[in-house]
């Protein structure tokens, strides 16, 4: 088992731009959840995702969207990208009702 | 507002010697709280949690509600403990997780 993987591991975007980071999920896990962690910050909840739907959501901007697939995998989409965007994207997995979360190595976002 | 705060940025101390993280928390409910570490290079991981009430590479920690407080300690310091430790407060019924802004270990022979 890989365990939660991410993809890109980097990646450079400019202001106003969009960009989709990926994660799939610990092979058993059905629940996804991302953090932001900028420099010098512990992970900040953004969202977590259930059976394909949105089931929390920490204080970010609604130009943060995600999509969870029928395999678990997630997206996660931030649009009209700001210089304060930049930070490492977290994804985690669980099992529902389970409290241990897994996380992947993340997406180090630059924006420019 | 749930709330986990780790005063210390940084924590430096020799090889043998006990250690100490402090980890404060503000929550309405029955908390439920984790530590995790990150080493260098590698991704976040599970150190412990309160309700395993176990030892993890020698280190416990105890949940003390009455000083909303769950620091962790290890009595030997090892240099392989050297790393960023993340004190995490988890949203009951969702297992999202509030984290603190970490305390950097750094270990010294």
């Amino acid at each position: 088992d890989a365990g939660v993987t991410q993809s890109p591991t980097h990646l450079i975007k400019t202001r106003g731009q969009q960009v989709t980071l990926r994660c799939s999920p610990k092979s058993g896990h059905d629940t996804v959840s991302w953090y932001q962690q900028a420099l010098g910050q512990g992970p900040q909840f953004i969202f977590q995702y259930y059976e394909e739907e949105e089931r929390q959501r920490g204080n970010f901007p609604d130009r943060f969207s995600g999509h969870q697939f029928p395999n678990y995998s997630s997206e996660l989409n931030v649009n009209a990208l700001l210089l304060g965007d930049s930070a490492l994207y977290l994804c985690a997995s669980s099992v529902l009702m389970n409290t241990e979360a897994f996380f992947g190595q993340g997406t180090r976002l630059t924006v420019v | 507002a749930q709330r986990v705060t780790q005063p210390e940025k940084l924590l430096s101390v020799f090889k043998g010697a006990p250690v100490e993280l402090k980890c404060n928390y503000s929550y309405s409910g029955s908390p439920e709280l984790f530590w995790y570490v990150q080493y260098s290079r590698q991704r976040l991981q599970l150190l412990l949690r309160h309700i395993s009430r176990e030892s993890i590479k020698g280190f416990t920690a105890d949940l003390n509600k009455g000083e909303t407080s769950f620091h962790l300690k290890k009595p030997f310091a090892q240099e392989e403990d050297s790393a960023m430790y993340y004190c995490a407060l988890m949203n009951s019924g969702y297992s999202t997780l509030t984290f603190g802004k970490g305390t950097m270990l750094l270990v010294s022979p």
